[in-house]
């Protein structure tokens, strides 16, 4: 069974500065998707970036970008200029591909981080 | 774009009660899941539908739950002979079918608690 590991329960950052949440995770599949998710307090969880196992390229988006690595099973996120709103609880999640059999649609997640941006 | 919605918001009920939580997808959504998240933990999955059709359901999902999806549309997730256990926020998401990293979009969630 997959598992997915987030080794950080808490983490904080200054307004503006760089801050990376880990994650590892276990599988024995070749391809696979990874998300971070960001729920912050008393509302829902929303997508910040995805990842495929086949792209060796890492994902961006705007301040948020990953790191990647596929050998050791890692995937952080890195994210630049942290902002007040930044701050809520970090969720990686990883899926099976869609090749058939069975748990190709659920989300495994992460214990999640939570991320204080201090002004 | 209305988003993913789920009625209750919250829910308290003693212990034995039965409780009914309900899930609108987002509408050209095929795919509907149910995840449960206790506090201060990730979502844990809980079955998914495809259409109308139950396609997984994780051992989580004792005999006491049980969850539809009549004519593919909206879900709905019953829960009988409620535990103290049970309490947690019931998570509710939609996708498209299809192939490659699809978001799933989650609901804001029904938080139970069993008294």
């Amino acid at each position: 069974a997959q598992t997915v590991t987030q080794s950080q329960p808490e983490m904080s950052v200054q307004e503006a500065e760089t801050v990376t949440l880990s994650c590892t995770y276990d599988t024995s599949e070749s391809d696979y998707y990874l998300f971070w998710y960001k729920q912050p307090p008393s509302r829902q969880m929303i997508l910040v970036i995805r990842q495929e196992a086949y792209k060796q390229q890492n994902a961006t988006e705007n301040r948020f970008s990953v790191n990647f690595q596929k050998a050791a099973k890692s995937f952080s996120l890195k994210i630049s200029d942290s902002q007040l709103g930044d701050a809520a609880m970090y969720f990686c999640a990883y899926r099976k591909p869609n090749a058939g059999g069975t748990s190709y649609g659920k989300l495994t997640f992460g214990q999640g981080t939570i991320l204080t941006v201090h002004p | 774009d209305t988003g993913v919605s789920q009625d209750p918001r919250h829910k308290i009920t003693k212990r034995g009660q039965n409780v009914t939580f309900r899930c609108d997808p987002i509408s050209e959504h095929n795919r509907l899941y149910w995840y449960r998240q206790t506090l201060g933990q990730g979502p844990e999955f809980l079955t998914y539908f495809q259409n109308e059709a139950q396609l997984e359901k994780s051992r989580l999902l004792s005999d006491r739950f049980s969850a539809e999806r009549p004519k593919g549309s909206f879900s709905t997730l019953e829960i009988q002979r409620t535990e103290q256990g049970d309490s947690a926020m019931y998570l509710c998401a939609s996708s498209r079918r299809g192939y490659g990293a699809y978001e799933q979009y989650f609901g804001p969630g029904t938080r139970l608690t069993v008294t």
